[in-house]
């Protein structure tokens, strides 16, 4: 597509449920982050997938995140049994291959609230 | 570790005038710099980015930074702001070998006077 898409765009939970956000990069991009920016602050890196492979999950808080990409297009992450300090915009970005070099392209973001 | 600091989280300034956004940053090697902007609704948008080379680096909108070594700091400039601008800037560095992660400064938010 014409630019990073997400969505949803808005999701409103309660505690406890498990909640998944959709990524959908730009299309001839190889390499797919997500970040986390909470309130005031700025975003604040997850993970990142270079096709299916997942290189990097240092950023993941807990084990009650994971991500996927399967087909190395799409990707998702889902946050298990949700909290309110997961509260937040969720940022994803994709570049064109897996360099330090290339510039990460920002979708809208998801933002989350945990009631 | 990298690390950014931008010192103004508000920042006013009147339409026309100049304006100047620091950003300070740690790290042990070149570093790869850049400025985002990010308007409400909108994803954060690529301004300019610095890698090696001229210390000087134009971007779009009319955006300058500025890559100085001996004070750790990437300021962006702009001659004369359009109202237009009003928005939140983040400062990111890059580059740490292996790793991909940009780290993002906390933010500063521009209000433009008429």
């Amino acid at each position: 597509g014409a630019g990073v898409s997400q969505s949803p765009r808005y999701k409103v939970t309660k505690r406890g449920q498990d909640v998944t956000l959709r990524c959908d990069p730009i299309s001839s991009h190889a390499t797919l982050y997500w970040y986390q920016q909470a309130l005031g602050q700025g975003p604040e890196f997850l993970t990142y997938f270079n096709y299916e492979a997942q290189p990097d999950k240092s950023g993941l808080p807990s084990d009650r995140f994971s991500a996927e990409r399967p087909e190395g297009s799409i990707s998702t992450l889902t946050i298990q049994r949700t909290e309110q300090r997961d509260s937040a915009m969720y940022r994803c970005a994709s570049s064109l291959r897996d360099t330090r070099r290339e510039t990460q392209y920002f979708g809208p973001g998801t933002r989350l609230l945990v009631l | 570790a990298q690390s950014v600091t931008q010192p103004d989280i508000h920042i006013t300034v009147s339409e026309g005038a100049s304006l100047e956004l620091r950003c300070n940053y740690s790290y042990g090697a070149t570093p790869y710099l850049f400025w985002y902007v990010q308007s409400p609704g909108q994803g954060l948008q690529l301004l300019l980015k610095y890698f090696s080379g001229d210390t000087l680096v134009q971007g779009i909108k009319g955006f300058e930074a500025e890559f100085k070594r001996s004070q750790s700091s990437f300021n962006l400039r702009k001659p004369s702001v359009h109202w237009s601008d009003a928005a939140e800037y983040f400062c990111a560095v890059g580059g740490d070998t292996g790793r991909r992660a940009l780290t993002f400064g906390s933010g500063t938010r521009l209000q433009v006077q008429p």
